[in-house]
């Protein structure tokens, strides 16, 4: 099983909301990441967590905070956003986060849109 | 910082073989990766070049020289399936950092 999946596929919420995102691999990666991606743009860094704890944290707003309950698990949860928070959120995993990030698997992304 | 090039979009027709360039100029490092990612999907794994020289992998292959801060993708025979945008990442100590990505379209 090479699969990252991601849910939900599509979210819509009100800059009031709390939302969560959530990511699941099992293939035993013990390296979990959270991209952002805009339209026609890279993906970017938010998080990412290394054995369960958070190793990096790109400088992200608070709105925005991530949980990694168990190895296999990794959720996003969602607060007081802002519209220009609408992009495609990515979760990624990899066997180790040492030497850099080695090879990553992406899920297929949660496409967020803020009203 | 990290500084990653790419061309913006290739046009080519089926069969043909297309090159895809990429400059680099980061912070430490330790390879260099190719992702393709359609529209609306999350990229997928290509190839990863640590060492110079050129990796084949059927009709993909990717080449490296770290002294020039330079790679490229070949795409070769292409099919119609192979539009998509082509990422160049590159990765030190700390994370991966992706080029703005190259559309490439395959016509008929």
């Amino acid at each position: 099983d090479t699969e990252v999946t991601q849910t939900p596929k599509h979210l819509v919420m009100g800059m009031t909301n709390k939302k969560s995102l959530k990511c699941e691999q099992h293939m035993g990666h013990r390296a979990m990441y959270w991209y952002k991606q805009k339209a026609k743009k890279p993906p970017e860094l938010m998080f990412v967590y290394s054995y369960e704890k958070l190793s990096i944290n790109e400088s992200v707003p608070s709105r925005f905070s991530p949980e990694c309950p168990n190895s296999s698990l990794l959720n996003l949860h969602l607060h007081a956003l802002q519209p220009e928070d609408s992009a495609l959120y990515l979760c990624a995993s990899s066997q180790e986060y040492q030497q850099g990030a080695g090879e990553q698997y992406f899920g297929p992304g949660t496409r967020l849109t803020v009203t | 910082g990290q500084n990653i090039d790419q061309p913006t979009e290739m046009t080519a027709t089926e069969g043909a073989i297309v090159q895809i360039n990429c400059t680099y100029q980061t912070s430490g490092f330790n390879g260099l990766f190719w992702y393709q990612q359609h529209a609306g999907e999350a990229p997928t794994f290509l190839s990863y070049n640590v060492l110079d020289g050129l990796e084949e992998k059927g009709r993909f292959s990717s080449f490296l020289s770290r002294s020039k801060g330079y790679s490229y993708l070949l795409l070769k025979e292409l099919q119609m399936k192979d539009s998509a945008s082509y990422l160049c990442a590159v990765t030190n100590d700390y994370k991966l950092s992706f080029g703005a990505g190259t559309t490439v379209t395959v016509r008929a």
